[in-house]
């Protein structure tokens, strides 16, 4: 019963290759994230979805396209994989409204572009 | 400079010390803010929500000055499983519209035996 889940943990591909990862929230939230966190260990916002619209979309290259088939679910595929793409990929989910929004994150997916 | 600055530490501490976290935030629109907790390979979870007139939770105090746009955790009473990375977090409108949450880069704690 995990609140924020996300797929796989662990990603192991070649460059120039296509990968999703997915994620899912059940707490009823109706916005969604995802994060980036390099190997500094900043964490820096990519995208957020609003009940499937997106409100936020940092400057993030187009290989990368988000998709939400419903406020449940944001989906992150990226195209023609590049070695700094390695990072952990954190989903993330809040209720939005009150200016006082807390984030609930998924585990994490840890990419590694070889 | 970033809108988030915190002392990236690490600081080294041992069993029973006091210690302090300081953030600056650059956006005097910020709104709400917060302390999160990341332990390694884990993913960062809410510690404690930050006001004006303070906000306590057993050995952790957090303050919020609007004024200096200033945050500060202490943590009393030390123990091992306080180790972690804190990262201090603001809230604020994007300027398209929609909420921003941004994370300061994180101060790492060890507290030793």
């Amino acid at each position: 019963d995990t609140a924020v889940s996300q797929t796989p943990k662990y990603l192991v591909t070649q460059m120039g290759n296509d990968k999703s990862i997915k994620c899912e929230q059940n707490l009823g939230h109706d916005t969604m994230y995802w994060y980036k966190q390099d190997s500094k260990k900043f964490l820096k916002i990519m995208f957020s979805y609003n009940n499937k619209e997106l409100i936020i979309n940092e400057t993030v290259p187009n290989r990368f396209s988000p998709k939400s088939p419903d406020k449940a679910h944001l989906n992150l595929h990226i195209n023609s994989l590049e070695l700094g793409d390695s990072a952990v990929y954190f989903c993330a989910s809040s209720q939005v409204g009150t200016g006082n929004e807390k984030l609930f994150f998924g585990s994490g997916t840890q990419l590694s572009v070889l | 400079r970033k809108e988030v600055e915190q002392d990236p530490g690490p600081f080294n501490v041992p069993e029973g010390a006091t210690v302090a976290f300081n953030c600056t935030y650059s956006n005097s629109a910020s709104q709400s803010f917060f302390w999160y907790r990341q332990d390694c390979r884990k993913e960062p979870k809410l510690l404690m929500s930050v006001y004006s007139s303070g906000n306590e939770d057993g050995r952790f105090t957090a303050q919020l000055n609007r004024a200096s746009q200033y945050i500060s955790l202490l943590i009393r009473d030390s123990k091992l499983s306080d180790s972690a990375t804190y990262l201090c977090v603001v809230n604020r409108r994007g300027y398209t519209g929609g909420f921003k949450t941004i994370f300061g880069a994180g101060t790492r704690l060890f507290v030793k035996a």
